[in-house]
């Protein structure tokens, strides 16, 4: 069973901080999707990363992949309260009959 | 691009009765869709992959006379709670991949659909 551990569970930030998800497994992935879901909804997708070390910018978000493909990490800058929401990571793997292993989630509040 | 829609997006039903929810891919064909279940506060847990023109391949756990999956043409998939309990009270929310599959298998997920059974 490849599993995904995203950390922290949940962060409360002020408008204007930084701040770093984490997500890390034991397996490798072949590449890595990063979503954002609001309550009621959906989840949006934000990124895939699929090279080792790979580097990816969204505005004020910014992705890495980790070299041996087993680890990833999202930044954002200057976080809005438009950036609360669930931000979930999930990974794809062909031994995992290329279906999304997705991590636990890390709920992002930014307080005006 | 790339839009998933759901249907209905919320619907309350009676124990003991079933429950259709649709899943669409408006813009792209999908050979492969999945369907996720949400609890509260938690992430999304993965119920059965939907291939078109096959049988829907169920993740441990998951009861297939319960939750029924077709996956008629290649912009639709419907999975239909039966016999519906409290118990099944949930977030369900589908996905699409793109037919061809990009190298790094996107998916694309529906809005959702809440459903209440009283």
């Amino acid at each position: 069973t490849q599993l995904l551990e995203q950390s922290p569970q949940f962060l409360s930030i002020q408008e204007g901080e930084n701040l770093t998800v984490y997500c890390n497994s034991s397996s490798v992935f072949s590449s890595l999707q990063w979503y954002r879901q609001e309550p009621g909804e959906g989840p949006v997708l934000l990124v895939t990363v699929v090279t080792g070390g790979e580097v990816k910018k969204l505005k004020r978000l910014t992705f890495q992949f980790g070299d041996a493909r087993k680890d990833s990490s999202l930044h954002i800058t200057a976080a809005q309260p438009g950036d609360t929401g669930l931000y979930l990571c999930a990974g794809l793997s062909k031994a995992a009959g290329n279906k999304l292993t997705f991590g636990g989630g890390t709920r992002v509040l930014v307080k005006p | 691009g790339a839009v998933v829609s759901q249907h209905p997006s919320r619907v309350i039903c009676k124990s003991g009765t079933s429950v259709k929810i649709e899943c669409r891919s408006l813009d792209f064909q999908a050979t492969t869709m999945f369907w996720y279940r949400q609890f509260p506060k938690q992430s999304l847990m993965l119920m059965a992959t939907s291939n078109e023109g096959s049988k829907a391949t169920y993740e441990q756990g998951v009861e297939k006379d319960k939750f029924l999956i077709n996956h008629a043409s290649l912009t639709l998939s419907t999975l239909t709670v039966t016999s519906a309990h409290p118990e099944d009270s949930s977030f369900y929310i589908c996905s699409a991949r793109l037919a061809g599959g990009t190298p790094s298998y996107e998916q694309y997920f529906g809005p959702g659909t809440r459903l209440t059974v009283t």
